[in-house]
């Protein structure tokens, strides 16, 4: 199946600082790619939708100019933790698709944890 | 908006023992329906899915699952687990039009004893 690669695998970073996080679709244009965060034993939420080229589309309840996210490329999308804090500390997947009606294949997660 | 409900959060089955993990949603209208595994440190990975035809779905690694419409469930089963189907296996919704986003149960934590 398709591969997405998303970097890094962990970080720890201190609390104000802002975290990067990569999804890349490895062999597939990816119109749609997603965003989730995992609770310890609880289920995928989804944060928030991007598609190529446009602006993200956040589910309620989160705060988007803390998650910013860019899907600058059909290959590519940032998730970035600004100025993160200890409760942001979470599992973060995402997942890419190519178009409607299609699989989507997910990431291996990042596990951030901020100190 | 729709929901995934998997009441079993722990499962311990013995090797060979037959499984069935529990998935029930709510949703007005008509869905498609996954189950992923994730094993640890890995991604989540498709095991089957249904959009529509025949309730019985085939799947990988052995697994089926049954769409029941009158009981929103999504059941998976195996005849005969091993070792090796240790892992946290997720439930998911998404409509069948419109707005695709796909909905997670909290998930079924499955531990095979050898």
């Amino acid at each position: 199946g398709a591969v997405v690669s998303q970097h890094p695998s962990r970080v720890i970073c201190k609390s104000g600082t802002s975290v990067k996080i990569e999804c890349r679709s490895l062999d597939f244009q990816a119109t749609t790619m997603f965003w989730y965060r995992q609770f310890p034993k609880q289920s995928l939420m989804l944060m928030a939708t991007s598609n190529e080229g446009s602006k993200a589309t956040y589910e309620q309840g989160v705060e988007k100019d803390k998650f910013l996210i860019n899907h600058a490329s059909l290959t590519l999308s940032t998730l970035t933790v600004t100025s993160a804090h200890p409760e942001d500390s979470s599992f973060y997947i995402c997942s890419a698709e190519e178009g409607p009606d299609t699989e989507a294949f997910f990431g291996q997660g990042t596990r951030l944890t901020v100190v | 908006a729709q929901s995934v409900s998997q009441h079993n959060h722990h499962v311990i089955l013995s090797e060979a023992a037959s499984l069935e993990l529990g998935c029930n949603y709510s949703y007005g209208g008509t869905v498609n329906l996954f189950w992923y595994v994730q094993y640890p440190g890995q991604h989540l990975q498709l095991l089957l899915k249904y959009f529509s035809g025949d309730p019985l779905v085939k799947g990988i690694k052995g697994f089926e699952a049954e769409f029941i419409k009158s009981k929103f469930s999504f059941n998976l089963r195996k005849p005969s687990v091993q070792w090796r189907d240790t892992s946290d296996y997720f439930c998911a919704v998404e409509p069948n039009f419109g707005n695709e986003k796909l909905t997670f149960g909290t998930g079924t934590r499955l531990t095979i004893i050898p």
